[in-house]
């Protein structure tokens, strides 16, 4: 069965600081990697993906990648208060897979 | 991104009827997905949408209950037949951005059953 685990917060952040939001799933074959943010009553925003193992930097977000212990993060530099959300991580072997979405996890960030 | 457009975004529906979601994605996708968010959830896959076959649905949703359509490449529809108040939750439809795959999502159809 494939899950995808985060914990649920709420994690406070003071404004300017670093967010570290984490996810880990089940399924070895897990190929492709996502973080999505989510406002109240809207829909998923796609944030980051990352396909190997590493970091990716994309602007004040960076995505982490570790395969061998089936761990996915993201960091979020200089957080703003609008970066307050819940932050989904996700996760698909490719191909005609879906994605399989961890429960969440609320940021909150402090001003 | 692709431009995803979901109707409607809203409804209230009473116990025992069908409403059919429909989905318009602004190029051609071979897959287009469908789920649904409940109430302070995360997102569950209901079933993947192809056109020219029949969709394959996850674990605990069934046909007769979630039908789904796919006449071309651009669209799709999802009815949620014989509602109850169990069914109230946000549908979203989701499609991929090639060659990556990353999907985008629509704005959601919000029901409510009475």
């Amino acid at each position: 069965q494939k899950e995808v685990e985060q914990n649920s917060g709420p994690l406070s952040v003071p404004e300017g600081a670093i967010a570290s939001l984490n996810c880990t799933y089940s399924d070895r074959g897990s190929q492709s990697f996502f973080w999505y943010r989510q406002y109240s009553g809207k829909s998923p925003e796609l944030i980051m993906s990352i396909y190997s193992n590493g970091d990716k930097e994309d602007g004040r977000f960076t995505a982490q990648l570790n395969k061998a212990s089936q761990y996915v993060s993201l960091l979020i530099r200089d957080s703003q208060p609008s970066d307050s959300a819940t932050y989904l991580c996700a996760v698909s072997k490719g191909g005609a897979d879906g994605l399989t979405f961890g429960k969440g996890t609320h940021l909150i960030i402090q001003p | 991104s692709a431009v995803i457009s979901q109707k409607p975004s809203r409804d209230i529906c009473q116990r025992g009827t069908s409403l059919t979601i429909q989905c318009q994605v602004d190029s051609q996708v071979t897959m287009m997905f469908w789920y649904r968010q409940q109430p302070g959830q995360s997102l569950t896959l209901i079933a993947t949408a192809n056109q020219g076959s029949e969709a394959t649905y996850e674990s605990g949703f069934v046909i007769d209950k979630f039908p789904i359509s796919r006449p071309n490449l651009t669209f799709s529809t999802l009815t949620v037949s014989n509602m109850s108040p169990e069914d109230s939750s946000i549908y979203l439809c989701s499609a991929p951005r090639y060659p990556a795959g990353e999907l985008f999502f629509g704005e959601g159809s919000r029901l409510t059953v009475l």
